[in-house]
């Protein structure tokens, strides 16, 4: 079953916008991800947060955790087109040899 | 090659035929999973090699569907008397560790079409 859940579904920005992306999941982690799939094949990794950090930085993203609500934000700064793609969250369990869990993504769309 | 190579990238199939899709993860990657998407939907997990401990297979959705890792390298995903809801992109990743649930790397997928 899936852990994560990404919401909104679908998100349409204008190019230049800020696009948020949220994500909750519903067990204990040790990490939780961030990536990105283009045109329904290949996903590409994004970000990785730990779940002793509550906040990190990767260029134009910024992801955000907060354990007790069980939720994770990412932020995409002053988009582009080239940012339009599908966003998708993974989780990590705590168990230590558990196979990362993927959401069902946010459909990100950027207008030029 | 540097990054997960998978093959077929396309492979069209009769109901009720077997089809193989392999995957040949980075070099030195001791962690290979594989996944499934259908059109429109997010990644549904099917089995996870790491190392040389017993594979985790609870998401194979069936007794149709195998998978194997030989020398601790390439994987070949089977799925065996196919159906026409097996029709998906089958996506394959490696990472250099499992545990703790370490950066994947993807290939490109190999999209099954069952008629």
């Amino acid at each position: 079953s899936q852990q994560g859940e990404e919401d909104p579904q679908a998100l349409s920005i204008q190019e230049g916008e800020n696009a948020t992306m949220n994500c909750s999941y519903k067990t204990s982690i040790n990490n939780l991800q961030w990536y990105r799939q283009n045109s329904g094949r290949g996903l590409v990794h994004l970000i990785l947060i730990r779940s002793n950090e509550r906040e990190k930085h990767s260029g134009r993203l910024r992801v955000t955790l907060d354990t007790s609500k069980k939720s994770s934000s990412l932020l995409i700064t002053a988009s582009r087109a080239a940012d339009t793609a599908s966003y998708f969250c993974a989780t990590g369990g705590d168990s230590g040899n558990t196979p990362l869990v993927f959401g069902k993504g946010t459909r990100l769309s950027v207008i030029a | 090659g540097a990054g997960v190579s998978q093959s077929p990238s396309n492979k069209v199939t009769e109901k009720g035929k077997d089809v193989e899709l392999r995957c040949d993860p980075i070099s030195g990657h001791t962690a290979l999973y594989w996944y499934r998407q259908s059109l429109g939907q997010g990644l549904e997990f099917l089995i996870y090699f790491q190392g040389n401990s017993a594979p985790d297979k609870s998401g194979l959705p069936s007794d149709r569907f195998s998978a194997e890792r030989t020398g601790g390298s390439v994987s070949t995903l089977t799925i065996q008397r196919t159906q026409q809801e097996d029709s998906a992109v089958y996506l394959c990743a490696s990472s250099l560790s499992g545990r703790n649930g370490g950066e994947l790397f993807f290939g490109e997928g190999s999209r099954l079409t069952v008629l």
